[in-house]
């Protein structure tokens, strides 16, 4: 799987757009990128995932770069919630094992 | 439909001990990984088992070893621990289709292994 770059941390102030970018630029073809997210004390929680259009679900909106080296994980409106380490991962989709980063700690400010 | 659950939430061995950690999957999902996360680290993939049979290893030792049963729930065994065994122990449970592709994972909320 390809190798994920994020900044280790990032602060947001409450009811503002959270923007968490990952870099991914050795990420083949077939490699889907995927978000997860760890809330202190608990297990990662999907988010979302995408291969080459931009999502949309729920809880964020994944946007990919066209040459698919970047993407950008948007929280429309974040809360004290979302406080929270956030991992980008890419992958070939059949697979299951995720090949954890460092990944970036949000904190969501009042 | 009930989530991914683990037992016990915590646990504190010594040194050369033998643990055994459990974890019930999702209803209707027949793959489960274990990871392993150190403090201050992302999880690291120990193994995963799909229907009863062990299917990917990461980058662990033998005495790291598992099971699945019949119902997808799993077990994982640690021989002969190490200080630097001590970790938040992470299973998560999907849908795999016999024709390949996966749905996301879900994890359970860990057991926290503390090793003497």
């Amino acid at each position: 799987d390809a190798k994920t770059t994020q900044p280790p941390s990032m602060d947001c102030a409450e009811g503002r757009a959270a923007n968490l970018p990952c870099n991914h630029s050795t990420i083949s073809g077939n490699e889907y990128v995927y978000w997860y997210r760890q809330i202190h004390s608990q297990g990662p929680q999907y988010i979302i995932h995408g291969l080459k259009n931009n999502e949309t679900n729920e809880m964020a909106s994944l946007i990919i770069t066209e040459d698919r080296k970047s993407s950008t994980l948007i929280l429309p409106h974040a809360t004290l919630r979302d406080t929270a380490v956030y991992y980008c991962i890419v992958r070939v989709g059949a697979g299951n094992m995720l090949t954890f980063g460092g990944g970036t700690r949000l904190m969501v400010k009042p | 439909e009930t989530g991914v659950t683990q037992s016990p939430t915590h646990l504190i061995k010594t040194r050369g001990q033998q643990v055994t950690l459990r974890c019930s999957s999702q209803s209707g999902h027949n793959t489960v990984s274990w990871y392993q996360q150190a403090l201050g680290q992302g999880p690291q993939f120990i193994f995963q088992y799909y229907r009863e049979e062990e299917n990917g290893r990461g980058n662990f030792p033998p005495r790291f070893s598992g099971l699945q049963f019949p119902n997808y729930s799993s077990e994982l065994n640690v021989n002969a621990l190490e200080l630097d065994d001590s970790a938040l122990y992470l299973c998560a449970s999907s849908f795999s289709r016999t024709s390949g592709g996966a749905d996301e994972q879900f994890f359970g909320p860990g057991t926290r292994l503390t090793v003497l």
